[in-house]
């Protein structure tokens, strides 16, 4: 229950095309969900983050959708460019415990 | 702020060594977590503190790690002995309020021969 799954593992666009990462959870409890970028040698950084209480959240080229129903969200990259190829990672965390549960990552490559 | 700071960037050491990671968390995050990533795995938390305070080691995998969070501003993570398969990157993560985004560092890249 305290996983967060998440696909694809690796994901190759052409630039200008959209990126799409899934990722889906058990526990009903969880009510923040953020996703990192991670670029090689370099820690996770918090790229977008969305509360249960909204469906949908947009910064810039980058939008999270959330279906509390389904217990699914998922990270749309618009426009994608050859600076966004890096590994993303969706997490979890509930009020009780506050930590982050991550999912597994997705290596996405975009190509010119 | 210079962010979270990490050292050392890089860890060669040999099995049966102690090895100490160290942290200094951004001024004023009053959260600090320790995870480790490798490629089997990902991105684990060992450890987090809450005002200095251990709040969830359940994620330690054994004995032989530890964490100490003295004061606001340094951690450190230990491996004592160290074993080939603690080999991974142990970053360390500070919130404030623990809900509004991890900032991470660089991470320490530990290598066990």
């Amino acid at each position: 229950q305290q996983q967060v799954k998440q696909s694809p593992q690796s994901l190759i666009v052409q630039k200008g095309g959209i990126s799409i990462i899934n990722c889906a959870y058990e526990n009903t409890a969880f009510d923040y969900f953020p996703w990192y970028q991670q670029f090689p040698g370099k820690g996770p950084a918090l790229l977008i983050a969305i509360r249960p209480d909204v469906s949908e959240k947009k910064e810039g080229r980058f939008t999270i959708s959330f279906n509390k129903s389904a217990k699914q969200f998922s990270l749309h990259i618009m426009d994608s460019q050859p600076g966004d190829s890096a590994t993303y990672f969706c997490a979890a965390s509930m009020v009780i415990t506050d930590k982050l549960i991550f999912g597994t990552g997705t290596r996405l490559q975009v190509f010119p | 702020d210079a962010g979270v700071i990490q050292s050392p960037r890089h860890e060669v050491t040999e099995m049966g060594q102690e090895v100490t990671l160290r942290c200094k968390p951004i001024s004023g995050h009053d959260y600090l977590f320790w995870y480790r990533q490798t490629m089997m795995r990902g991105l684990e938390l060992l450890i987090y503190f809450n005002n200095n305070v251990p709040i969830d080691d359940s994620g330690m995998p054994e004995d032989r790690f530890s964490a100490k969070m003295p004061n606001a501003s340094f951690s450190t993570l230990k491996i004592q002995p160290s074993e080939p398969r603690d080999s991974a990157v142990y970053f360390c993560a500070s919130s404030f309020f623990n809900r509004d985004g991890y900032t991470f560092g660089s991470g320490t890249r530990l290598t066990v021969v």
